[in-house]
Parts: C-alpha cells; structure tokens; sequence
C-alpha cells in the first residue's frame, strides 16, 4: 500500500512568507508526528496528533508554526512570516497506534528553503 | 530532559569489517530504544528497536542500561549498509517525545 506522502517536496520562500506543509499518513494510521530537521541534525519534534486531536505541541519553536489535523487524518504543518532559520527538512510520520513502541512510518520530507 | 549523543558524525570502513556505531543516552526512567537508518535518496526507516530485541540485516543492538549505551553493531559490513544512522529514544509511560541523535554516516568501502 501507499505509505506516507508529504507535498510539496520542496518549497522556496522569500522571508516573510506563509507557507503550508502537507502531509497524508498512512490510512488507519491513529497517530501522526512532525520533525524539523535541520543540516547536520536530526530529526526534532515538533508536534503530535492522535486522531484530530493535538496532543503534544511543546515542540513547535515559535507561535508562527501551527499545525492541524481537522479529520484525524491528511494534516497540514504552516508556518507564517517565515524566517531564514525555519530553513529545514520538515518531516511528517505517522504511526497504527499510540505508544512508545510503535513503528514510526516517514515520509519523504519537505525541504524548506527561506531566501 | 532526554538525550540522544551520537559521538561519530562519519564512520568509514572496509567490506566484511566489523562495524559498532555508538549511541549513549541520558534519560531518568525507563528508556524505549530504536535504530533508524536512511539509506541515499530514501526514506528514513526503522531499523530495529530494543524491545523487539531482533536481528535486522545482521545489525542488532543491546541495551545497557548501566552504560546508558544502546550501540549498533554488525560483525561483517556490506557495501550496502552505507547509509546514515540514528539512533532515538522515547520514554515509556506518559509524554513520549521520541528524540533523535545527530546521526552516523556509514560507509563501507569495497
């Protein structure tokens, strides 16, 4: 079956910019996680969902990053007024169940870049 | 707090050395620990985790929880498992922020 997709693949911004991630997880996937991960770095968390509802966003580094999952499924990672060190690899994966031992599945990345 | 301190950014060997990338962690409680490898132009991928304790492509890994050490390690290294390594933490019980090393570069050398 299809696994996890993110869009676009890429993104340029120019500084102060909206912009929105999207990502569909596997279906049926419960929970649903979002990385940043920088050059050099790895994967930091950002947020997680299980189902539609946001259950840890201790991660996020600033009020212009919000993230959504209305449906308990596909979600969408924006981040207003982009700045240069929002330049990143944002990764989206996504999990059957809830718990510390579950198979993280990930998808490809967006690759952020904030001119 | 957790963490994850992967102390080799790049790790080179030859064909059928033995291969251990090292991951130490600081964590208070009882730790769930993971491999995760991405190989060139993929995706990032689990690769084994502690409590499965597993063989995945001939790499396993054995917790100690007195070094605070959950290190890879392979006896033979094939061309095939250049790739970058991270290893990742997750606490069991309550919050489980899982947190990730900086990762490993593996290359293995014909």
């Amino acid at each position: 079956g299809a696994g996890v997709s993110q869009s676009p693949r890429y993104k340029v911004a120019k500084r102060g910019q909206d912009v929105a991630l999207r990502c569909d997880p596997i279906s049926g996937h419960v929970s649903l996680f979002w990385y940043q991960q920088a050059l050099g770095q790895g994967p930091e968390f950002l947020t997680y969902f299980q189902n539609e509802a946001q259950l840890d966003k201790s991660g996020l580094p600033s009020d212009r990053f919000f993230a959504e999952r209305p449906e308990g499924s596909v979600s969408t990672l924006k981040i207003q007024r982009t700045q240069q060190e929002d330049s990143a690899v944002y990764l989206c994966a996504s999990s059957f169940l809830r718990g510390p031992t579950d198979t993280q599945y990930f998808g490809p990345g967006t690759r952020l870049t904030v001119l | 707090a957790q963490r994850v301190t992967q102390p080799e950014k790049l790790l080179s060997v030859f064909k059928g050395a033995p291969v251990e990338l090292k991951c130490n962690y600081s964590y208070s409680g009882s730790p769930e620990l993971f491999w995760y490898v991405q190989y060139s132009r993929q995706r990032l991928q689990l690769l084994l985790r502690h409590i499965s304790r597993e063989s995945i492509k001939g790499f396993t890994a054995d917790l100690n929880k007195g070094e605070t050490s959950f290190h890879l390690k392979k006896p033979f290294a094939q061309e095939e498992d250049s790739a970058m390594y991270y290893c990742a933490l997750s606490a069991s019980g309550g919050s489980y922020i899982p947190t990730f090393g900086r990762g490993t570069s593996l290359i293995v050398h014909p």
